[in-house]
């Protein structure tokens, strides 16, 4: 089975500071992990996917996250963040052999000016 | 493609009363996926279905729900009798392939009083 822990329910950061979401996964297979972003009152939409090879991904809007497979991390940052980025992100876990995806239960990402 | 389109955006609704909420995917997508989210359970998978075949429905809550898809095009989500705790946000996503990026829809809002 699998499944995803986001630790952070929320994090407030100052505007143009460095952010990291935290992510860790549990899979017994071969796993493809996901970020995704939630704007309000909006459906998810993909920032970034991990599905092989290097380790560290570049994403949409200036995120990035690298996959940790001793440590079974998938933290997502930025180095300078804008209020607009302020929205709630999701990470997923899919595997091998599973194809439904597993969501987190999401960090709220709160930009202040 | 317009994307993943739900109906109706938002829905109220008298416990007791028959609920369902309509699905249109991507086409050429072979996956579709039903969430449901909630503030203190963040996402949960419902169902999922490839071609059309129901692979996974361990998420659904109870025989309360059910789902279907008649088509590549089409897929519906019951609740009968829908209850007070039903209440959440309720999304359809899609993919073509496996372990690829989802594409969701921008939900239904469904509160039963």
């Amino acid at each position: 089975a699998q499944s995803v822990t986001q630790l952070d329910s929320q994090v407030p950061v100052f505007e143009e500071a460095p952010v990291e979401l935290r992510c860790n996964y549990s899979s017994s297979v071969s796993v493809y992990l996901f970020w995704y972003v939630q704007y309000p009152n909006q459906g998810l939409q993909l920032l970034l996917k991990y599905l092989s090879g290097s380790t560290l991904v570049k994403g949409i809007n200036g995120f990035e996250a690298e996959f940790n497979k001793s440590q079974t991390s998938f933290h997502l940052r930025k180095p300078s963040v804008h209020i607009s980025d302020t929205a709630e992100y999701f990470c997923a876990v899919s595997g091998s052999g599973t194809y439904k995806y597993i969501f987190g239960t999401g960090t709220r990402l709160k930009v202040l000016a | 493609d317009a994307g993943v389109i739900q109906s109706p955006r938002h829905e109220v609704t008298e416990m007791g009363q028959e609920v369902t909420l309509r699905c249109k995917p991507i086409s050429g997508h072979d996956y579709l996926f039903w969430y449901r989210q909630t503030m203190m359970r963040g996402l949960e998978l419902l169902i999922y279905f490839n071609n059309n075949v129901p692979i996974d429905d361990s998420g659904m809550p109870e025989d309360r729900f059910s789902a279907k898809m008649p088509n590549a095009s089409f897929s519906t989500l019951k609740i009968q009798p829908s209850e007070p705790r039903d209440s959440a946000v309720y999304f359809c996503a899609s993919t073509y392939g496996q372990n690829t990026e989802a594409f969701f829809g921008q939900g239904t809002r469904l509160t039963v009083v």
